[in-house]
C-alpha cells in the first residue's frame, strides 16, 4: 500500500526549460511534505519542504506547490541545468520535526543540452 | 566534516548466508534510520532509533531482519539468512531529533 506516490519513473527536460515533477498522497493525516535528490553511489540529500498551512514555498530556482484537496504535490525548476540531472524523492510526514518519513519511488530527472 | 559512514559499499552473498550492514552516524546526531530503496516501492523506512534505543521497526520486513544501536557512533543491519528478494541498496541516515536527515552512500545488495 503505497502511501506516497510518483507515478511517473522518469522525466526528461531540455536545458534552460521548466521541470515539473509530481507527487500524490493518500494519508489526508500527512501535514509536511519535502523533497530530497538523489545522484547515483550517493545517498540522497534534502531539497526542500512544505508544510500544508502553505501552498507554495521557494528556493531559488526550486518551487515546491502544495493542494491539499487534491492531496497532491509537484516541484519546479525554472531554469532547468545539467546537474539537476538526478532521481527526486517526494516524502510525507504527519509534522514538521516528525521523524517518521514516507518516501515515493523517486522521479529519475534527465536535463539535455 | 565526515557525513555518515556505511560498510561496505557493496555486498554479494550467496542464498541463506548471514549478512551485516554497518554504519556510523555524523558525530551528535541522536537519531539513526535505516531505509531499503527498490525500483518498486522506493525508500521504505525499516527501523530508527533515538537516543540508541528502537523507536519504531514496524517496517522491518520478517524476523530475518534485526538492527542495533550499541552506542551513538555504531549501528548494524543484519539479515539471517538473506534471500535474493532482499536484494536492494540499505541507507542509513542520522539526525538530530526531528531535524534534516542526512543520509549515507549506501550498501548495495546483492544475494544470489
Amino acid at each position: 500500500d503505497q502511501q506516497v506516490k510518483q507515478n511517473s519513473p522518469s522525466l526528461s527536460v531540455q536545458e534552460g526549460r521548466i521541470s515539473i515533477l509530481n507527487c500524490d498522497y493518500t494519508n489526508s493525516m500527512f501535514d509536511y511534505f519535502l523533497w530530497y535528490k538523489k545522484y547515483p553511489a550517493e545517498g540522497p540529500t534534502f531539497l526542500i519542504s512544505i508544510s500544508s498551512i502553505k501552498d507554495k514555498n521557494e528556493d531559488g530556482r526550486f518551487t515546491v506547490f502544495l493542494n491539499k484537496s487534491a492531496k497532491h504535490l509537484s516541484l519546479h525548476i525554472v531554469p532547468s541545468q545539467p546537474g539537476d540531472s538526478a532521481v527526486y524523492f517526494c516524502a510525507a510526514s504527519r509534522h514538521q520535526g516528525a521523524q517518521k518519513l514516507v518516501f515515493g519511488q523517486g522521479t529519475r530527472l534527465t536535463i539535455n543540452p | 566534516d565526515a557525513g555518515v559512514i556505511q560498510s561496505p559499499r557493496h555486498e554479494v552473498t550467496e542464498m541463506g548466508q548471514e549478512v551485516t550492514l554497518r554504519c556510523k552516524p555524523i558525530s551528535g546526531h541522536n537519531s539513526l534510520f535505516w531505509y531499503r530503496q527498490t525500483m518498486m516501492r522506493g525508500l521504505e523506512l525499516l527501523i530508527y532509533f533515538n537516543n540508541n534505543v528502537p523507536i519504531d521497526d514496524s517496517g522491518m520486513p520478517e524476523d530475518r531482519f534485526s538492527a542495533k544501536m550499541p552506542n551513538a557512533s555504531f549501528s548494524t543491519l543484519k539479515i539471517q539468512p538473506s534471500e535474493p528478494r532482499d536484494s536492494a541498496v540499505y541507507f542509513c541516515a542520522s539526525s538530530l531529533g526531528g531535524d534534516t536527515q542526512y543520509f549515507g552512500p549506501g550498501t548495495r545488495l546483492t544475494v544470489l
